[in-house]
């Protein structure tokens, strides 16, 4: 069965250092979507992509945050300035053209920011 | 935007009773309403989903039910089992293709033995 890959599994970073975060979507899938989860806490919204673009961001994707899809197969989420608080598990999502709308999640990729 | 908020936050049951997890939303568009179940340390797992044009759909021990006029919906499990254990999430989802998923803040369900 067809499954969304992420890299790394966990990083550690330095606060301030630039982190790229890597997925690769189910390959007919057309909607690709970046949630983060706070150790403890629900799953929160950061920025849904399509067609080559942002289709919506939350709050908490500002400025520091940005996505790509730099050669059709893999969807990155770049941190650009890391803060302690970025500290998550941020989960890569997506969903194919069929009716249901149902989400695919990857394994996740846990980031430590020290 | 949507806003779901979710009951109990923690559940305990014994092995072998019900439990039945409660969901509000507050967009009236929302037509898609997924449940995941999240071990530790792992990715939210879909369990069973539903859709506005349905009242209620049950998957062996999982069934949900949907009330769209109150904006409520909820999961049952019945004939709990330790395996049943994890943080369940309630969700909901607008009608357009691309639109987002938003989670409610999960229920912790301990089965006791």
């Amino acid at each position: 069965e067809p499954e969304v890959t992420q890299t790394p599994s966990h990083q550690v970073t330095q606060m301030g250092q630039e982190v790229i975060l890597r997925c690769v979507p189910i390959s007919n899938h057309l909607y690709f979507y970046w949630y983060r989860q706070i150790l403890g806490q629900k799953v929160e919204f950061l920025v849904s992509f399509y067609n080559n673009e942002i289709s919506e961001k939350s709050e908490i994707f500002d400025d520091q945050f940005s996505v790509e899809r730099p050669d059709g197969s893999n969807f990155t989420l770049k941190i650009r300035s890391t803060k302690l608080e970025d500290s998550a598990m941020y989960f890569c999502a997506s969903s194919g053209p069929g009716a249901t709308g149902e989400l695919f999640f990857g394994e996740g990729s846990r980031l430590t920011v020290l | 935007g949507e806003n779901v908020e979710q009951h109990p936050s923690t559940l305990s049951v014994q092995e072998g009773d019900s439990a039945v997890i409660k969901c509000t939303y507050s967009d009236s568009a929302s037509n898609y309403f997924p449940w995941y179940k999240q071990e530790l340390g792992k990715r939210p797992q879909l369990i069973i989903d539903i859709r506005s044009n349905v009242g209620e759909k049950k998957d062996q021990r999982i069934a949900v039910t949907l009330n769209k006029t109150a904006k409520h919906f909820s999961l049952h499990i019945t004939e709990t089992q330790p395996e049943d254990s994890a943080v369940y999430f309630c969700a909901a989802k607008g009608m357009n293709r691309d639109d987002k998923i938003i989670f409610g803040k999960g229920t912790r369900l301990h089965i006791l033995p």
